[in-house]
């Protein structure tokens, strides 16, 4: 069965820092793998994603994440933070026919 | 284009009474789901439906019950709310992903916060 594990639940980095939010996935079958953004009050929308086209993958605001089969990873990174970018961020692998597995979410704060 | 709209936003039941929730897409998606967000829990699915006229069990079914009478509209209801129910939902919906050109992104509504008391 597919699972998703994000390691730590809140992240806080400075404004201009290195974003890096750890995402490991479990899967049998070449999985399709997703982050998503949830801003306050809001729904989630999707920044990225995997389809075993490419392993580094661009998303929004200037997010990419790199998949790495050996390493069962999905790490989403952004060179440099902005305080635009706080959110609460979700891994997703597609499980199965019609179904998603999330991860639990880590919350990023950004710091002036 | 409106996506996914779910109504109403807020609500506050006692327990025991009853409600529903109801999620309206204009993409002509195939797929509809019900998630339920806590905190430290992620989203975990309720019930989906893969089609009109079609339900299924999530993670989470008890207490909840479902139905997709209209293609557009998937409706999550609660028959006797208990404060376990206190949460906030959200509705999802995605293409048919055998027929899908990509990979079945799931698009959401803005959720619904239920109160149970």
């Amino acid at each position: 069965a597919q699972s998703v594990t994000q390691l730590g639940s809140h992240v806080s980095v400075s404004e201009g820092a290195l974003v890096l939010l750890r995402c490991n996935y479990s899967s049998s079958v070449p999985p399709y793998l997703f982050w998503y953004v949830q801003y306050p009050n809001q729904g989630l929308q999707l920044l990225l994603k995997y389809t075993s086209a490419a392993t580094l993958v661009k998303g929004i605001n200037g997010f990419e994440a790199e998949f790495k089969k050996s390493e069962t990873s999905f790490h989403l990174t952004k060179p440099s933070a902005h305080m635009s970018d706080a959110a609460e961020y979700f891994c997703a692998v597609r499980s199965g026919t019609y179904k998603y597995i999330f991860g639990t979410g880590t919350r990023l704060k950004v710091l002036a | 284009n409106a996506g996914v709209t779910q109504t109403p936003k807020f609500r506050v039941l006692k327990t025991g009474q009853s409600m529903t929730l109801l999620c309206a897409q204009d993409m002509n998606h195939e797929y509809m789901y019900w998630y339920r967000q806590d905190p430290g829990m992620g989203l975990r699915l309720i019930h989906y439906s893969v089609g009109e006229g079609t339900t299924a069990k999530g993670e989470v079914p008890d207490g909840y019950n479902v139905s997709r009478l209209k293609k557009q509209n998937f409706l999550l209801g609660l028959e006797s709310a208990a404060p376990s129910q206190t949460s906030v939902y959200f509705c999802a919906s995605s293409y048919d992903w055998d027929r899908a050109v990509d990979t079945g992104e799931l698009f959401f509504g803005e959720g619904s916060r239920l109160t149970v008391l």
